[in-house]
């Protein structure tokens, strides 16, 4: 398996620019993830889905930030627009998820996100 | 403030030593898991406990749980060079919604040659 896969590793941007961060989990997971990791807040989890439906939006940031996922194996996180304070690393993770807890969650290489 | 927070933020040993790292919590948890971090790359499952599991061991790495002090221990035994990396605990936490995986602020774990 090739494991989670993100797009693009690397986006610099100017402010006021629109980014879309794309993500294929693993094949057969029902979960995935969207983080955003900075050294001042440290990985923060932006919103999961499970079984392609959003279950918990509350860490988007605001009304700029917008996560869909059409598909198992597929799934954006688009920033309209964007501000430099959104610069971060940005991962999805994907898990095969049982019952009503979270098991081992396999992270992609990230997004680094650069707004000038 | 983080539902798990890692003790100490740093730590640097020799190769060949151990390296213990603890993690706190607030709330009840379903499961708690390690997860380490090298330079510029995701996060790598290392072990998950579950709520009613004391200890856990995987090669090198031994965990602990002490549901009573909501508090984990992470030691690696035999440290290597390749061990350098920052670890973060997480702790699985049944919410309303569903449960989520929340992450520390890691320990960063440098091991000399």
């Amino acid at each position: 398996d090739a494991g989670v896969i993100q797009s693009p590793r690397h986006e610099v941007t100017e402010m006021g620019q629109e980014v879309t961060l794309r993500c294929k989990p693993i094949s057969g997971h029902n979960s995935l993830f969207w983080y955003r990791q900075t050294m001042m807040r440290g990985l923060e989890l932006l919103i999961y889905f499970n079984n392609n439906v959003p279950i918990d939006d509350s860490g988007m940031p605001e009304d700029r930030f917008s996560a869909k996922m059409p598909n198992a194996s597929f799934s954006t996180l688009k920033i309209q627009p964007s501000e430099p304070r959104d610069s971060a690393v940005y991962f999805c993770a994907s898990s095969l998820r049982r019952g009503n807890a979270n098991y081992e969650q396999y992270f992609g290489p990230g997004t680094r996100l650069t707004v000038t | 403030s983080q539902q798990g927070e890692e003790d100490p933020q740093a730590l640097s040993i020799q190769e060949g030593e151990n390296a213990t790292m603890n993690c706190s919590y607030k709330t009840s948890i379903n499961n708690l898991q390690w997860y380490r971090q090298n330079s510029g790359r995701g996060l790598v499952h290392l072990i998950l406990i579950r709520s009613n599991e004391r200890e856990k061991h995987s090669g090198r790495l031994r965990v602990t749980l002490d549901t009573s002090k909501k508090s984990s221990s992470l030691l690696i035994t035999a440290s290597r060079a390749a061990d350098t990396a920052s670890y973060f605990c997480a702790t699985d936490v049944l919410e309303t919604r569903g449960s989520r995986l929340t992450f520390g602020e890691g320990t960063q774990l440098t091991v000399n040659p």
